[in-house]
């Protein structure tokens, strides 16, 4: 069973950027994507992108388009997100999460996630 | 965007009750609609995909239908570990999801 462990809780000051990863362990990593999404305080999921990382090249949603990059290492299974020009609407707890059919994305829903890393954006 | 509403925000039931749980798109989304189950502090876990195909693991008092725009989550008899938040996601375009669905114990 493959499992999604991320990185730990982030402190962040306005204007910066924070880099979140996402190591997956005990399946096949390349050939599944591992998408991005967030839930910041009382409101619902967002999804910010994802990556095939046999395909490398990663889709975003328009409302990050240009702010976040999504990457993946096959060398060490691990997907990287990077969010740019923090605000405090960026305080939230962002997941990664794998489609669970392969060279898809986005198309039949997440399965696993990772156990979620909370980033906060305060001055 | 499309937009994905939920009915009700909050449910109360009580175990053995039957559910059901609606939600809605701003657009056709033919049957790419899936299926969440959130627990206070955890992530999401999928219980169904394709509107009506049950994720493996997932018991079977869970059900799903519906297509188009108009989309319906069953629970035929809830047990203690079924009170939670429940979440549509469409995926026809890039994934958005409902504001979820609260089912507490009456």
């Amino acid at each position: 069973q493959v499992q999604l462990v991320q990185s730990g809780a982030e402190v962040k000051k306005p204007g910066s950027s924070v880099m979140v990863s996402c190591r997956a362990s005990g399946g096949t990593f390349s050939s599944y994507a591992t998408n991005w999404l967030r839930q910041a305080p009382g409101q619902g999921l967002e999804w910010m992108g994802g990556v095939i990382p046999m395909f490398g090249t990663p889709n975003y949603a328009p409302k990050f388009q240009g702010r976040v990059t999504i990457t993946a290492d096959e060398s060490t299974s691990t997907s990287y997100m990077e969010l740019r020009s923090l605000t405090v609407g960026d305080t939230a707890v962002y997941y990664c999460a794998r489609d669970w059919l392969p060279r898809e994305m986005a198309t039949n829903g997440f399965d696993p996630w990772g156990q979620g890393s909370l980033v906060t954006v305060s001055s | 965007d499309i937009q994905m509403t939920q009915s009700p925000s909050s449910l109360s039931a009580s175990v053995g009750d039957r559910v059901t749980i609606t939600c809605r798109a701003s657009q056709n989304i033919t049957s790419h609609l899936n299926w969440y189950q959130q627990k206070a502090g955890k992530p999401p876990k999928l219980l169904m995909y394709s509107a009506s195909s049950l994720q493996s693991g997932v018991p079977s008092r869970f059900s799903g239908s519906g297509s188009g725009t108009d989309f319906t989550l069953t629970i035929s008899s809830l047990q203690p570990e079924d009170f939670a938040t429940y979440l549509c996601q469409q995926s026809y375009t890039f994934p958005t999801f409902g504001q979820g669905t609260t089912l507490d114990i009456k």
